[in-house]
């Protein structure tokens, strides 16, 4: 089976920076995603890395590591609005996602 | 453009019931997934359609679980004679193919009473 760990909960101060880790065990990999999910909401599409290192979209980072099995999404600059559950998702082939079961992140003023 | 759509949002039904519950992909899109989220928990993939042909069911939970898309557009999930445990979140998703990013719908909340 798979196993996908992301922390359960985060709080960080409006203004700051907080990082949010995955670490995987799937039976193949084909891609990770970050989706960020408001409460009561659809998840939405933030950072996809098949390949190692970094990749930067404004003030969202993620990055992978796949001898590690380990990835991060960085946000920066938080707002209010970034509070919400961040999903680590993995593609195991060419369609199937597997989920962890979501990191809740609380901004503070 | 439209997102994924999906209806109705929110079931409530009495256990023993059959329910259908719809989806309406974003325009163009052949690949087209089920998902389950119970809460506080990431989404569970329970099947997969790449067109109208159904690819991979391997995540229906047992045998009450199907789903259809018969004209590779607009797909149907549906549970027969339901049952309490099966009350959660029914997430449609879409891409243009199975490669890409998918995008979620709104869900249907299913109540079992």
């Amino acid at each position: 089976g798979q196993n996908i760990d992301q922390p359960t909960e985060m709080t960080a101060t409006e203004g700051a920076i907080v990082q949010i880790n995955c670490t995987y065990q799937t039976s193949g990999f084909n891609g990770l995603f970050w989706y960020q999910q408001h409460a009561g909401e659809a998840p939405t599409f933030l950072s996809y890395n098949v390949l190692d290192g970094l990749e930067e979209k404004g003030r969202f980072s993620s990055f992978l590591s796949r001898s590690k099995g380990y990835s991060y999404l960085l946000l920066k600059e938080l707002q209010m609005k970034d509070s919400a559950s961040y999903l680590c998702a993995v593609r195991e082939n060419d369609y199937k996602l597997s989920f962890g079961a979501g990191t809740t992140v609380t901004v503070r003023a | 453009g439209a997102g994924v759509s999906q209806s109705p949002r929110y079931k409530v039904t009495k256990r023993g019931q059959d329910v259908a519950l719809r989806c309406d992909p974003i325009s163009g899109h052949v690949s087209l997934y089920w998902y389950r989220q119970a809460l506080g928990q990431g989404p569970e993939f329970l099947t997969y359609f790449n067109y109208e042909a159904q690819q991979d069911k391997s995540g229906l939970p047992n045998d009450r679980f199907s789903a259809e898309r018969p004209e590779g557009s607009i797909s149907t999930l549906t549970i027969q004679r339901t049952e309490q445990r099966d009350s959660a979140m029914y997430r449609c998703a879409s891409s243009e193919v199975g490669t890409d990013t998918q995008y979620f719908g709104p869900g249907t909340r299913l109540t079992v009473l």
